[in-house]
């Protein structure tokens, strides 16, 4: 069946400038999490949604990051006022639902430039 | 906070011979452990995960992990690399069941 599914695979913007970042996620799938891959790590947190509200943010780095799902299923990453220190691969990965026995199915990530 | 600390950035092997990719965990109680797998332009994959059952695990394409408590090692091991193995591996820790941790990561190269 289909994956999770991120668009657009590259995104390249201007500093400054805002972007959003799409997930769709595995159907009937109710978590849905949100990572940032930097160049040579490995992926850090960034917030997981539980249904259509944000359970756990906490990883959102400042306040022009933000992420939304408001009919518990497609959500999108929001970032305004874009800087070259967010450049990074952004992942998408959803689950059936939440806990350790519950593996996270990850998207092929989208690939944010800043320039 | 949990968190795991990839011990290679790098390994290579030769085809056919075996694949050991190490991992030390730390967490303030039993953790859940995993291990993820990326190839080029590909999405992350599980490969396997420890939830306090079994300490050796076994994974997808031959490869498995023992979790060793009192080392605090969840080390990744296959018996005979293949060409199709070559990629990058994330060692995760399971915080709180929701949040995954990760390593820095190790590629892992094969030689033919």
């Amino acid at each position: 069946g289909a994956g999770v599914s991120q668009t657009p695979s590259n995104k390249v913007t201007e500093k400054g400038k805002y972007v959003e970042l799409r997930c769709d996620p595995i159907s009937g799938h109710t978590a849905l999490y949100w990572y940032r891959q930097s160049l040579g790590q490995g992926p850090e947190f960034l917030i997981y949604f539980q249904g259509t509200g944000a359970a756990d943010d906490s990883g959102l780095p400042n306040d022009r990051f933000f992420a939304v799902r408001p009919e518990g299923s497609v959500s999108t990453l929001k970032i305004q006022r874009t800087e070259r220190g967010d450049s990074a691969v952004y992942l998408c990965a959803s689950s059936q639902t939440v806990g350790y026995n519950s593996p996270l199915h990850f998207g092929n990530g989208t690939r944010l430039t800043v320039t | 906070a949990q968190s795991v600390t990839q011990l290679d950035s790098h390994v290579s092997v030769s085809e056919g011979t075996p694949v050991l990719l190490r991992c030390n965990y730390s967490s303030s109680y039993s953790p859940s452990l995993f291990w993820y797998v990326q190839h080029p332009n590909k999405g992350l994959q599980l490969l396997l995960k420890y939830t306090s059952a079994a300490t050796l695990v076994k994974g997808i394409n031959g490869f498995e992990a023992e979790f060793k408590k009192s080392e605090t090692s969840f080390h990744l091991t296959k018996p005979s690399a293949h060409m199709s193995d070559a990629a990058e591996y994330f060692c995760v820790v399971s915080d709180r069941g929701n949040k995954l941790v990760f390593g820095a990561g190790t590629i892992l190269r094969v030689k033919s």
